[in-house]
């Protein structure tokens, strides 16, 4: 069965050094995996996309990278700041399937 | 604004009472689904619909009915709750055809 693991449940970083958060799956070929930011108590935001055929893609101080070999996309946050603090999920999709979730990654940037 | 709007935000009630949560998005999105998420469990699909009068199982149904007579409404009914469905509910939507979700703003949802 598909399954999608994100690297650790918690993690804990300095401000202003960069954050990777790690998602892996397994048992399916995706075109393409969404990142998404929540903060306690409110629902997911979108933040990034990237396709199946992208390395790389940026926004701001995020980077997304995609590499269908490994089965894994990492996510970036460069010059973290404590309101960087959240958790953030990824979903893998491919065609028109409904979108699943790993279970997070609960980033705090410590001043 | 565009917005996914859920209703009630917080909810407590009793084994076996009726209940319903409101969903309702202003964006005429035609894919609406719910989701649950429960700690160490992340978010796990309940039902989706790909359109009016359109609607399909996710991977936790069980207990759970949706309708979907309008394509801005999509609500959640608990015909009989029981405490395994204390749990925080959201709803979200998106246009068919295309990959962002929009979420609602959640429904804590406690069954005693």
């Amino acid at each position: 069965s598909q399954k999608i693991e994100q690297n650790s449940e918690a993690l804990n970083i300095q401000e202003g050094k960069t954050a990777t958060l790690t998602c892996n799956y397994t048992n399916y070929s995706p075109a393409y995996l969404q990142w998404y930011r929540q903060d306690p108590g409110r629902g997911p935001v979108f933040l990034l996309l990237i396709r199946e055929n992208e390395k790389e893609k940026r926004k701001e101080r995020l980077k997304v990278t995609f590499d269908t070999t490994l089965k894994q996309s990492l996510f970036h946050i460069t010059a973290s700041q404590p309101a960087d603090s959240a958790t953030y999920l990824c979903a893998p999709r491919s065609g028109n399937t409904p979108l699943v979730f790993g279970k997070g990654t609960r980033l705090s940037v410590i001043a | 604004e565009a917005q996914v709007t859920q209703n009630p935000r917080y909810l407590i009630t009793v084994t076996g009472k009726k209940l319903t949560v409101t969903c309702s998005q202003n964006m005429n999105h035609e894919y609406m689904s719910w989701y649950r998420q429960d700690p160490g469990l992340g978010l796990r699909q309940i039902y989706y619909s790909m359109n009016v009068e359109v609607t399909d199982k996710g991977d936790v149904p069980e207990g759970y009915k949706v309708s979907r007579k309008e394509k801005r409404n999509f609500p959640l009914i608990l015909e009989s709750p029981s405490p395994n469905q204390t749990s925080l509910y959201f709803c979200a939507s998106r246009r068919q055809g295309e990959i962002i979700q929009y979420f609602g703003a959640g429904t804590r949802l406690s069954v005693l």
